[in-house]
């Protein structure tokens, strides 16, 4: 079965400093997508971020790129530069194509907080 | 502008009652899903659909059920079976096709049994 590990429940980071939030996964495919939304008070989910699995390189988009580690099962997201919009609920999230419809299975998310 | 919508955005419902809730997309994708999501958690899968006419159940189906008649819409009822309905409940899409592809989400419906 798919799993997806969030290990830090909260996070601190000062404005203008970079952040990582951790993401391990557990799956004996060899195919799948990671993914990272960000979720602000207001609910709506913001897709981040993909990384595919054969991937060589990490992906990035904007300030956002994800440290993917294959061989640790990690999919870490850095923010650089945080900004107070970026505080929100983030969650790490995985699919693949077997399994339920390729469904989202998702972590329990970091609550991010950025200071000013 | 594509997206989806889901209404109502707030909802009270007395225990014993059922209520819907709608979820409509207008991106032209066949796959739906429904999501809960308790305070603090991540998103538990409800209900999915592949397909018009064609549904599967998720991981937490009891006391819910769905219906899939047009592509565009996907509505979701919590029936008096739920034990504990009060939750956010997320709708969301994808193209269904791939793996690779993001869902993308409605922005929720918060349902609270008085």
């Amino acid at each position: 079965a798919q799993k997806i590990t969030q290990t830090q429940p909260g996070m601190f980071v000062q404005e203008k400093e970079a952040v990582t939030l951790d993401c391990t996964y557990d799956t004996s495919d060899q195919s799948y997508g990671l993914f990272w939304y960000k979720q602000p008070s207001s609910g709506e989910m913001i897709f981040l971020i993909y990384q595919g699995s054969y991937d060589e390189q990490n992906a990035t988009e904007g300030r956002y790129s994800l440290n993917f580690q294959k061989a640790r099962k990690s999919a870490n997201l850095v923010i650089s530069a945080s900004q107070l919009g970026d505080s929100a609920m983030y969650f790490c999230a995985m699919r693949q194509p077997s399994g339920s419809a390729r469904q989202l299975t998702f972590g329990s998310g970091t609550q991010l907080t950025v200071l000013p | 502008d594509g997206g989806i919508t889901q209404s109502p955005k707030y909802l009270f419902r007395k225990e014993g009652q059922n209520v819907t809730l709608s979820c409509e997309q207008n991106l032209n994708h066949d796959a739906m899903y429904w999501y809960r999501q308790d305070p603090g958690q991540g998103l538990r899968l409800i209900y999915y659909s592949q397909i018009v006419n064609d549904f599967q159940k998720g991981d937490i189906a009891e006391g819910y059920s769905v219906s899939r008649e047009k592509k565009e819409s996907f509505p979701l009822t919590v029936t008096s079976a739920q034990k504990n309905p009060t939750a956010f409940y997320l709708c969301a899409s994808s193209s269904g096709q791939e793996f690779t592809g993001e869902l993308f989400f409605g922005e929720g419906s918060r349902l609270t049994v008085l």
